[in-house]
């Protein structure tokens, strides 16, 4: 039973346009989101995160929507740069036996062309 | 410089044949824990540890054991392994459980 879902494995994007990450979940015990960026041959980085309490979280150029009543986030990249591209990670934090489970979705590999 | 640091970073061994993957962590991080990923399955926990002398099961466990002696190290051990167990390894590590994790550069298994 996946619990975080990407449905989208790709995308691209014009260089200085928008992108758009969705990611969708299934799990109501979720209370916290992240967004991870991961290059090749690296582990991945955190980019930004949110919490359950808000809807919106803004760095720079990346905000992240969270629609709990769709059980939705969305990454927004704006403008989106070559460097950008990667595969970027959804992942979702739920309480559990006294500490805390990640769990992270498949991945959507972004690439933004020049 | 803060890092989480896995060794080796690329491994390929026999059917059975005992390998441990360390990790370690230089950030005082509380929370370390193991993930693997896989073409299609993205990244799944397999072990986590709250502090030292503290680990529980992520989600796909079998075949694998950790131990938390030191606050720094997380090392994954694969007692037997074998080929369903050939993956790309991250380790991570967090201040708290719920803080974004930073993760090593991983560890390619590949078990013949």
């Amino acid at each position: 039973d996946q619990q975080v879902k990407q449905n989208s494995p790709s995308l691209s994007v014009q260089e200085g346009r928008i992108s758009i990450l969705n990611c969708d979940y299934t799990n109501s015990m979720f209370d916290y989101f992240l967004w991870y960026k991961k290059y090749p041959a690296e582990g991945p980085t955190f980019l930004i995160s949110i919490s359950s309490i808000k809807d919106k979280n803004e760095d720079g150029r990346f905000t992240v929507f969270l629609n709990k009543s769709a059980k939705h986030l969305s990454l927004h990249i704006v403008p989106s740069q070559p460097g950008d591209s990667a595969v970027y990670f959804c992942a979702a934090s739920a309480p559990r036996a006294g500490s805390y489970q990640l769990t992270f979705g498949k991945g959507t590999k972004l690439s933004v062309i020049p | 410089e803060a890092q989480v640091t896995q060794n080796p970073r690329y491994l390929i061994t026999v059917t059975g044949k005992k390998l441990t993957v360390t990790c370690s962590q230089n950030m005082n991080h509380e929370y370390m824990s193991w993930y693997r990923q896989d073409p299609g399955l993205g990244l799944r926990q397999i072990y986590y540890s709250m502090n030292v002398e503290v680990t529980d099961k992520g989600d796909v466990p079998e075949g694998y054991k950790v131990s938390r002696k030191e606050k720094r190290n997380f090392p994954l051990i694969l007692e037997s392994p074998s080929p369903n167990q050939t993956s790309l390894y991250f380790c991570a590590s967090s201040l708290a459980g719920v803080q974004p994790q930073h993760f090593g550069d991983g560890t390619r298994l590949s078990i013949l």
